[in-house]
């Protein structure tokens, strides 16, 4: 059980376009889910804070405008870099949490190339 | 803010040996959350081991426990006979009643034949 699926895996792109990943809790009720973002040989950072029907809570020096985070359903987070850059290549990985005091679950992590 | 420091940043251990991986945090609170999580090359985050701050009793999962240190604010890992396979950065992480996760500098550890 716990289960949490992120997609896609691995992504390349043209510097200027927007990519969205999803992050999908699929066989419980996130109602909460987390972006973390990992450059390599580092530790997980998080981005934000999303709860399923509000906006999310971003961690400061993380710009809103630039990662978009929707939370529309109990089991879908998605987000959208927006006109990505080169130094917004890295490893970014999601968590979703069945309520208090529960454990996060992680997501196998998507890959971000930016050329 | 709640610290998490990890002052180990790589260790080996021979199979079959045992390991202890250390971590230290910083809280004001009583109630919270200890956990380790385990990151193989595949970069999947596999949880380990969890630890309620209310519980004095050191948590356990088959080769895998704790000695959880609540007034010295240390909860360490120790691996028992250990094995290839665990191989990997382990991240230990405190949570505080509903809230977010933070996230140790982490520890490479590397199991030899």
């Amino acid at each position: 059980g716990a289960v949490v699926s992120q997609h896609p895996s691995w992504v390349i792109c043209k510097s200027g376009t927007s990519v969205k990943i999803e992050c999908r809790s699929l066989d419980f009720q996130a109602t909460t889910m987390f972006w973390y973002r990992q450059f390599p040989k580092q530790s997980l950072m998080l981005m934000a804070t999303s709860n399923e029907g509000s906006k999310a809570t971003y961690e400061q020096g993380v710009e809103k405008d630039k990662f978009l985070i929707n939370h529309a359903s109990l089991t879908l987070s998605t987000l959208t870099v927006t006109s990505a850059h080169p130094e917004d290549s890295s490893f970014y990985i999601c968590s979703a949490r069945g309520g208090y005091n529960q454990p996060q679950h992680f997501g196998d992590g998507t890959r971000l190339s930016i050329l | 803010a709640q610290t998490v420091t990890q002052s180990q940043p790589e260790m080996s251990v021979q199979e079959a040996e045992t390991v202890t991986l250390s971590c230290t945090y910083d809280t004001s609170e009583n109630n919270y959350y200890l956990f380790w999580y385990k990151q193989p090359p595949s970069r999947q985050m596999i949880l380990v081991i969890r630890q309620e701050a209310y519980k004095q009793q050191n948590a356990t999962e088959n080769r895998f426990s704790v000695n959880f240190q609540k007034a010295a604010k240390s909860f360490s890992l120790k691996i028992s006979d250990s094995q290839l396979g665990d191989t990997a950065m382990y991240f230990c992480a405190f949570m505080k009643w509903d809230n977010d996760m933070r996230f140790g500098a982490g520890t490479r550890l590397t199991v030899k034949p």
